[in-house]
């Protein structure tokens, strides 16, 4: 049962346009979130995350929103940029309400930035 | 800070033989996680150090596994007799207790034949 999703396995989006990607949970007790990039042979970068205090969280190019009522997240990524193509990890973890510490991934959203 | 360090980064061995891996986190983070990842999925959650306590294991993680933490520091995965369906990028992430960002290393490839 796949806790947090990704629904779109892959997106290209052309190079200075914005890319959204999106991240559906369904765990009530996640109360932070965060995303990954993953280029290939290399672990996982931390890029951004959001408590479920707060409904957005900007960090330059990159921006986070929560939609807590819908159980849905998006990442906006303004202006979108060649080194910008990888792998995008959702994460949630429901550690703050007492769960386990480990963090929950969706299954990714490969983002090609075409020029 | 050299970032989160994983040895061998890759390892191809024979069904039922026995591997390990080792795992150095950043210096200062007392907490250890080993995550597993296969082809087409996200990582998924197999045990947690805290120090060298360890604190949470994952159904996924059979009698097969076993992790250490001795003295709080590096870490090591081992997995006994192993099947074709280990096989999979091994990750290890480490990460101070105040903060969630999880800083992770590069990975050890798997691949049982």
């Amino acid at each position: 049962d796949q806790q947090v999703k990704q629904n779109s396995p892959s997106l290209s989006v052309q190079e200075g346009r914005i890319s959204i990607l999106n991240c559906d949970y369904t765990n009530s007790m996640f109360d932070y979130f965060l995303w990954y990039k993953k280029y290939p042979a290399e672990g996982p970068t931390f890029l951004i995350s959001i408590s479920s205090i707060k409904d957005k969280n900007e960090d330059g190019r990159f921006t986070v929103f929560l939609n807590k009522s819908a159980k849905h997240l998006s990442l906006h990524i303004v202006p979108s940029q060649p080194g910008d193509s990888a792998v995008y990890f959702c994460a949630a973890s429901a550690k703050s309400g007492g769960g386990a510490d480990g963090l929950t991934f969706g299954k990714g959203t490969h983002l090609i930035i075409q020029p | 800070d050299t970032g989160v360090s994983q040895d061998p980064r890759h390892k191809i061995t024979k069904r039922g033989q026995n591997v390990t891996f080792r795992c150095d986190p950043i210096s200062e983070h007392n907490r250890l996680y080993w995550y597993r990842q296969t082809l087409g999925q996200g990582p998924e959650f197999l045990t947690y150090f805290q120090n060298e306590a360890q604190l949470e294991k994952s159904r996924l993680l059979s009698d097969r596994f076993s992790a250490e933490r001795p003295k709080g520091s590096f870490s090591t995965l081992e997995i006994q007799r192993t099947e074709q369906g280990d096989s999979a990028m091994y990750l290890c992430a480490s990460r101070s207790g105040g903060a969630f960002g999880y800083t992770f290393g590069s990975g050890t490839r798997l691949t049982v034949v």
